[in-house]
């Protein structure tokens, strides 16, 4: 597609599930972000990709968070044993390159909800 | 790679003014990005300063950067109700980092 996809847009779970996150980013860019994003707060990284490997997975808050990027295109950020505490708009974007000055494109994210 | 510190975190303001944001960061950067965001949803990148460059124009969009005192701002002039949104600086790096924002409303 023309730009960054993100499926499902919208996700209700029950506490304790397993969710997986998809996202679909531009073709041909090789670098992949995952941001968290709370109500009135700013995009809080979680991890970045460059091709199949997590260059920095710093961000992720513990170890219910993993995410995968297998081809190097497709990620899937996968939460296990859910808390309600995890609720909040998971954002992807990609790059071009591991370039400093290239922007990112953003997906419209996935509003998940546990409850 | 670094986050930025938006400034005001809200504004309000009519449609017709200027809105001026302002970003601090602490380390050095050879760039700087703005971008938007409506509605809680994606992020919009609005424009790229490096650092050897002291201001940038796009449309009604001003952005100037400082390097020596290690902050940017962003002036959006002859505003809009569209312009309504959050903004958000990222200090250049491969890995962005966005801080809180500064929220921006227009009234019609």
């Amino acid at each position: 597609g023309a730009g960054v996809s993100q499926t499902p847009s919208n996700k209700v779970t029950e506490k304790g599930k397993y969710v997986e996150l998809r996202c679909d980013p531009i073709s041909g860019h090789t670098a992949l972000y995952w941001y968290r994003q709370s109500l009135g707060q700013g995009p809080e990284f979680l991890i970045y990709f460059q091709g199949t490997g997590a260059a920095d997975d710093s961000g992720l808050p513990n170890d219910r968070f993993f995410a995968v990027r297998p081809e190097g295109s497709v990620s899937t950020l996968k939460i296990q044993r859910t808390e309600r505490g995890d609720s909040a708009v998971y954002l992807c974007a990609s790059k071009q390159g591991p370039l400093e000055n290239t922007e990112a494109f953003f997906g419209q994210g996935t509003r998940l909800t546990v409850v | 790679s670094q986050q930025g510190e938006e400034d005001p975190q809200a504004l309000s303001i009519q449609e017709g003014e200027n809105a001026t944001m302002n970003c601090s960061y602490k380390t050095s950067i050879n760039n700087l990005q703005w971008y938007r965001q409506n509605s809680g949803r994606g992020l919009v990148h609005l424009i790229l300063i490096r650092s050897n460059e002291r201001e940038k124009h796009s449309g009604r969009l001003r952005v100037t950067l400082d390097t020596s005192k290690k902050s940017s701002s962003l002036l959006i002039t002859a505003s809009r109700a569209a312009d309504t949104a959050s903004y958000f600086c990222a200090p250049g790096g491969f890995k962005t980092i966005f801080g809180a924002g500064t929220r921006l409303f227009v009234k019609a």
